[in-house]
């Protein structure tokens, strides 16, 4: 089974603060996903990556950005946390267009 | 403009009966759909997905119907059981858009499974 590892479960931090999420997928799959999880507006895709060194906006991109510097890592990055940014983050993988998307198990962010 | 919408919010069901949940899409191009179970404080499973050409696909307990006349997906859960109750997402692909290939998820429907 395709296994999707988010380094935390929750995290706790303060406005303005840079933070990190990262992701690490086991399966080669060339691309990855982020998407943050609002009750009432279901999961909206932030950024993408088909491949190391490649990324592409999503439909809500302001405010994040993203590294992809070896295959199996993708990191989802806020440059200065808001708010409005307190969300569940789940990161995502498949291997192919029309391909299932294996999730991780979140990361429930928390700017305060 | 898109959409993947679910009709109903919630659903209740007594265990052992079985489900049905439904959901509606609007881009007539799109050609994949793929239903997700999401249990609380989890990320998302994968239950069964159907390409377009296909009306119908079964899988253990689970069956998804496709009506492209009517832009209409269902998930069918036989035998319902307490350890179904999660909160469920259709999604579909979104060929035609400026997201070409990417899945467009709707808002979800929670299911409650009484004893």
């Amino acid at each position: 089974d395709v296994k999707v590892t988010q380094s935390s479960r929750y995290l706790v931090k303060r406005t303005g603060e840079k933070v990190f999420l990262e992701c690490v997928q086991d399966m080669d799959h060339e691309n990855m996903f982020w998407y943050r999880q609002d009750p009432g507006l279901g999961l909206r895709l932030i950024y993408f990556s088909y491949d190391v060194k490649m990324k592409e906006k999503g439909d809500i991109p302001e405010g994040y950005s993203v590294s992809r510097e070896k295959k199996e890592r993708f990191s989802l990055i806020l440059e200065s946390a808001s708010t409005n940014q307190t969300s569940m983050y789940l990161c995502a993988t498949d291997r192919g267009t029309n391909e299932k998307l294996f999730f991780g198990s979140g990361t429930q962010l928390s700017v305060l | 403009g898109e959409s993947v919408g679910l009709h109903l919010p919630t659903l209740s069901v007594q265990e052992g009966d079985n489900s049905i949940i439904n959901c509606a899409y609007s881009n007539s191009a799109s050609d994949y759909f793929i239903w997700y179970k999401q249990e609380s404080g989890k990320g998302p499973q994968f239950i069964i997905d159907i390409r377009s050409n296909m009306d119908k696909r079964q899988g253990q307990r689970v069956t998804v119907l496709l009506n492209k006349t009517v832009k209409h997906l269902s998930l069918q859960i036989a035998a319902t059981q307490p350890g179904d109750s999660a909160v469920y997402f259709c999604a579909e692909n979104s060929h035609g858009s400026s997201n070409t290939g990417k899945l467009i998820f709707g808002q979800g429907t929670t299911l409650q499974v009484k004893p």
